[in-house]
Order: C-alpha cells, then sequence, then structure tokens
C-alpha cells in the first residue's frame, strides 16, 4: 500500500500564529491529486485543498497556502494567522485514481 | 439535504448480529465511497462504487462486510456476525465523477460500537 507521513501527531500554537503542517506520501505513480482535509470535533471530513502532481506552483487562497515538492514527495500544508476555529484534525490525502489514502492526521489546537 | 446523509448517527449493537448503514450521496453524484475511521486514526479506504458498480472493494477486511448501490444512489453498508473490533465511526463521501481531480464530500459518519 502506498504510505502516507504525518509526522507531527499534535501541535499547539497560540492565536495569530502561522503553522505548518507537514505530509510526506509513497507513489509509484507518476500522475496523482494531493488533497488536504479538515476534520472539527463535529466529526466530519471538510474538504481543504488539492492540487495535482503535474503543477509544483505553490499557491495561496486566503489564509491557506501549499508547498509541494515532487522530487521530495512532500506536500506541506500552511493556515497564516491561525484562529481558534482551525482546532481540528488535518489530513493529508493522496488520490492515485481510484480513493484516497489518508495519513494518520496532526491534531492542531489553537489556543487563545 | 445537500450534503451526504449517513443514518443512524449511532448504532449499538451485540456481539454477532447483523448491522446495516446507509448512506444517501448528494444528488447527481456518481461516485460513492466507504470508509472507516478508528479512533486517533486516519480513515481507512473499505470499498468505491463507480454508479451501480463496486468498481474497488480491495479495502473490505473480510468476507463479513458487504455493500450494495442497487439504482446508483442510496448506498448500504452490511456487516455481518459483529465483532468487538469492527466498532469504528463509519464515513461515507460521494464525489461528482469519481476521479482523481475532484474531492470528495462526506457525511458526518455512523458510529458503530459492538458490545
Amino acid at each position: 500500500a502506498q504510505k502516507v507521513t504525518q509526522a507531527q501527531t499534535e501541535i499547539s500554537v497560540v492565536e495569530k500564529e502561522d503553522v505548518t503542517l507537514d505530509c510526506v506520501y509513497e507513489t509509484r505513480d507518476t500522475t496523482y491529486y494531493l488533497f488536504w482535509y479538515k476534520q472539527p470535533p463535529s466529526g466530519e471530513l471538510v474538504f481543504l485543498i488539492r492540487r495535482n502532481s503535474f503543477d509544483e506552483q505553490n499557491e495561496i487562497s486566503g489564509r491557506y497556502s501549499w508547498n509541494f515538492q515532487k522530487s521530495t514527495s512532500s506536500f506541506n500544508f500552511t493556515i497564516t494567522a491561525s484562529q481558534v476555529v482551525d482546532s481540528a484534525v488535518y489530513f493529508c490525502a493522496p488520490d492515485y485514481g481510484q480513493n484516497f489514502v489518508f495519513g494518520p492526521g496532526t491534531r492542531l489546537s489553537v489556543l487563545p | 439535504g445537500a450534503g451526504v446523509s449517513q443514518t443512524p448517527s449511532n448504532k449499538v449493537t451485540e456481539k454477532g448480529k447483523y448491522v446495516e448503514l446507509r448512506c444517501d450521496p448528494i444528488s447527481g453524484h456518481t461516485a460513492l465511497y466507504w470508509y472507516r475511521q478508528s479512533l486517533g486514526q486516519g480513515p481507512e479506504f473499505l470499498i468505491y462504487f463507480q454508479g451501480t458498480g463496486a468498481a474497488d472493494d480491495s479495502g473490505l477486511p473480510n468476507d463479513r462486510f458487504f455493500a450494495v448501490r442497487p439504482e446508483g444512489s442510496v448506498s448500504t453498508l452490511k456487516i455481518q456476525r459483529t465483532e468487538r473490533g469492527d466498532s469504528a465511526m463509519y464515513l461515507c463521501a460521494s464525489s461528482l465523477q469519481g476521479k482523481a481531480s475532484t474531492e470528495a464530500f462526506f457525511g458526518q459518519g455512523t458510529r458503530l460500537t459492538v458490545v
């Protein structure tokens, strides 16, 4: 099975700090998509961002940005100016064509 | 509703019993996924439907688990002879086409507890 590693189990930051969540994935594929999902305490997984393997240009969407490096199979996710409502478990999830492979998640706590 | 709906939200059953978990995907979504999530872990893939057929059932742990989607919309995950190790949150998701480029939308899950 293709493995996803999120080395940070838990992170705590103070509100308004920036925070980066790391993700490293294994793949034998040349074409794939990468996703980040958020799971707040309510339990429902919420889509955040998507990136395809063709394009390594890093982007910003509101307070979210991501750094994709195909050469190192890393897809890191940054929240700028964190807010208490950002507290959740964040999952990195590559999609190799048939289904998502979720990482173990990083629990982010944003303290007021 | 506009989102993915799962029923029941909670199910407690005795070891050895049969259970059915239901998923109503977003209208028009041809792809439907079932995942299982144990406490403190990421969701684990079970099965993927494209329309009425199971395109990939490689994640089903054993033959006690079965899922159907007879009309290409609602899906039912069926677990026979439940075991305590089956206790988990069962998540359903749907996407517009099931291609890797499209995001999946998840329901709030069914928490199954086998006692």
